[in-house]
This record gives structure tokens, C-alpha cells and sequence, in this order.
């Protein structure tokens, strides 16, 4: 039972290009998140996915796109990233909807040059 | 506007000492709170949890109490280890009735526990 995965852990993008940060649970969690987390601010959310199927905006989703493949997996994709998206991005799932306990992956260390 | 305030960047504590870590809300629609711990190159994980019908709830050598009056709660953590030497998140929400309600973090506090 491995819990929450993400992929890659780190990651070093220039301006201008794209990527797919990708989020596996094996938990049977129907919800799953997207989370940033910057220096001097708590965990922001980006987009959730309240079941398979779903998903919606979060905080701060400007510069961003999800997609709920299936109930496992809910992969982040930066279009065209730019420095202000330098993060740590972590995702996270709950068993349902509303649930309040998240689980969390290890995180994945962006930075956008 | 920060909703969840961790006001201490930092804290040391002797290890077998009792650790306080200090959260405070503005939000009076906030009556779930919890609090995660975080290491280095790590996802938070939960810790513990109150809602806002108890003032205090127990688990282990983790306590979390609640000031719903001060909007203010706390986590003590009786004895400290080192192995507690963690970044402590708290966080909130509001009271679901379906759907997802959004969990509010603080910015945490780091604390070192010295052997």
C-alpha cells in the first residue's frame, strides 16, 4: 500500500514550456487535490476532484488544467509555466467527498527558470 | 487575509519537555480544526483533529484544545522527542453537510525538539 505517489520529485522547466505532474492513490479515495505551497504561505489548493468524473477550481488555478483520469490517478498540467509557479506541489486524497483528513504525497519540487 | 494564523515561525523545546504550539482563526464559520505534521521532503500528515463540540481532544501524547470564544487553539505535546522535530500545520474548515467544504492552512511552525 503505498498511499499517495507523485511524479517526478523534482523538476527544472524554463519559461514558456509545459509538463504533467502526476498523482496515483491506491487507497480507493473517491477525492483528490491539488495543493502549491510557497514560503511564508500555507498550502493553497489549485483543483480538486470530488469523484471520479469531477473536478473544480480551487484558491489558485489561473495558469493551470487537471484531469480525473480515473479514481487512481488526477494529474496537474502547467501549459506554458512561468516563474511565479516555482513551488512545491503536493497532492493529496481523502476518502470522500468533504472529508477534512487528507492523505498527501511526497511532493514534487518545480522551478521555473 | 490570512484565516489561520500560525504566529511563530519557529520553536525549540527540550526534549521531555512539554511542546505548545499556538494557532488562531478569524473565520467564525470555521468549526473543523486540524493540525498536520510535515518533514523535510515529505507531505504533511494529520495529526489530530477537534471539532468545534469538544475543547479538547486526546491522542497519545498529542492534546489539541479549543477556545471557540478566543478563536484560538493549540497543541501540546507532552513529553517531546526529537523524533518531533517537524513543520506543524494548522488547519481549518467550515462544517460540511455534502460537498466538498475548503480546508484553510496556516504557514506553519517548525519545531525542534533538542536532545
Amino acid at each position: 500500500n503505498a498511499g499517495v505517489t507523485q511524479t517526478p520529485k523534482f523538476q527544472v522547466l524554463k519559461t514558456g514550456q509545459s509538463m504533467t505532474l502526476q498523482c496515483a492513490q491506491d487507497m480507493n479515495h473517491n477525492s483528490m487535490y491539488w495543493y502549491r505551497q510557497d514560503p511564508g504561505m500555507g498550502l493553497r489548493l489549485i483543483y480538486y476532484s470530488a469523484s471520479e468524473g469531477t473536478t473544480d477550481k480551487g484558491e489558485v488555478p489561473n495558469g493551470y488544467n487537471v484531469s480525473r483520469l480515473n479514481k487512481r490517478e488526477f494529474s496537474l498540467r502547467l501549459e506554458s509555466a512561468a516563474p511565479s509557479q516555482t513551488s512545491v506541489y503536493f497532492c493529496a486524497s481523502t476518502k470522500r467527498q468533504g472529508g477534512n483528513e487528507q492523505f498527501f504525497g511526497p511532493g514534487t519540487r518545480l522551478t521555473v527558470l | 487575509d490570512q484565516q489561520v494564523k500560525q504566529n511563530s515561525p519557529s520553536l525549540s523545546v527540550q526534549e521531555g519537555r512539554i511542546s505548545i504550539l499556538n494557532c488562531d482563526y478569524t473565520n467564525s464559520m470555521f468549526d473543523y480544526f486540524l493540525w498536520y505534521k510535515k518533514y523535510p521532503a515529505e507531505g504533511p500528515t494529520f495529526l489530530i483533529s477537534i471539532s468545534s463540540i469538544k475543547d479538547k481532544n486526546e491522542d497519545g501524547r498529542f492534546t489539541v484544545f479549543l477556545n471557540k470564544s478566543a478563536k484560538h487553539l493549540s497543541l501540546h505535546i507532552v513529553p517531546s522527542q526529537p523524533g518531533d522535530s517537524a513543520v506543524y500545520f494548522c488547519a481549518a474548515s467550515p462544517s460540511h453537510s455534502g460537498g466538498y467544504q475548503k480546508v484553510t492552512f496556516g504557514i506553519g511552525t517548525k519545531l525542534q525538539v533538542i536532545p
